[in-house]
């Protein structure tokens, strides 16, 4: 059963910390997305990768960085968390070639205190 | 920045019925897909329809698509509880490249009453 898991479904952190969130899938997938759901504003892109080392930021990108140095991993990361940041992060992937459905995680609900 | 906009922002049915959620975008696709949440949980792919095709269907699911309106349509034929969910349509602008990147809309959520 093809798997997209993400290393935490809750977590809670406090402001001004530096907070990884990490992805993995087992599909052999090109593409890796993250992104934020907020009520009312719906799913929006934070960055997506579709290569190991390669990045693009999506469309909010500010306070985030990310990192994938292996193929199956796509790390998310908060710099110094601020409480706007609080939200539901989720991860996606899909294959690099023929458009296809994407495949996400379950969610990594993140509160900033 | 905002694609796919689905209508009504909420439904509520009873068990049985069809539901049709509708979801208008701005700029020409190479495809769009409709998505499925649970409360609290991810997202799951439902179907993809390209830009060359104009219905496609799934079990009960019976998604449209009228590139000249920019509109597409997700029918659910004899809804159950376990329909009950958020839905978003999502559209792949093809900007080049073979990033597949989607834009998603806000959602519909639907609740199917027992």
């Amino acid at each position: 059963d093809v798997k997209v898991t993400q290393s935490s479904r809750y977590l809670v952190k406090r402001t001004g910390e530096k907070v990884f969130l990490e992805c993995v899938q087992d599909m052999d997938h090109e593409n890796m997305f993250w992104y934020r759901q907020d009520p009312g504003l719906g799913l929006r892109l934070i960055y997506f990768s579709y290569d190991v080392k390669m990045k693009e930021k999506g469309d909010i990108p500010e306070g985030y960085s990310v990192s994938r140095e292996k193929k199956e991993r796509f790390s998310l990361i908060l710099e110094s968390a601020s409480t706007n940041q609080t939200s539901m992060y989720l991860c996606a992937s899909t294959r690099g070639k023929g458009a296809s459905g994407q495949f996400f995680g379950p969610g990594t609900r993140l509160t900033v205190l | 920045s905002q694609q796919g906009e689905e209508d009504p922002q909420a439904l509520s049915i009873q068990e049985g019925e069809n539901a049709t959620m509708n979801c208008s975008y701005k700029t020409s696709i190479n495809n769009l897909q409709w998505y499925r949440q649970n409360s609290g949980r991810g997202l799951v792919h439902l179907i993809l329809i390209r830009s060359n095709e104009r219905e496609k269907h799934s079990g009960r699911l019976r998604v449209t698509l009228d590139t000249s309106k920019k509109s597409s349509s997700l029918l659910i034929t004899a809804s159950r509880a376990a329909d009950t969910a958020s839905y978003f349509c999502a559209t792949d602008e093809g900007s080049g490249g073979s990033n597949y990147k989607l834009t998603f809309g806000k959602g519909t959520l639907l609740t199917v009453n027992p």
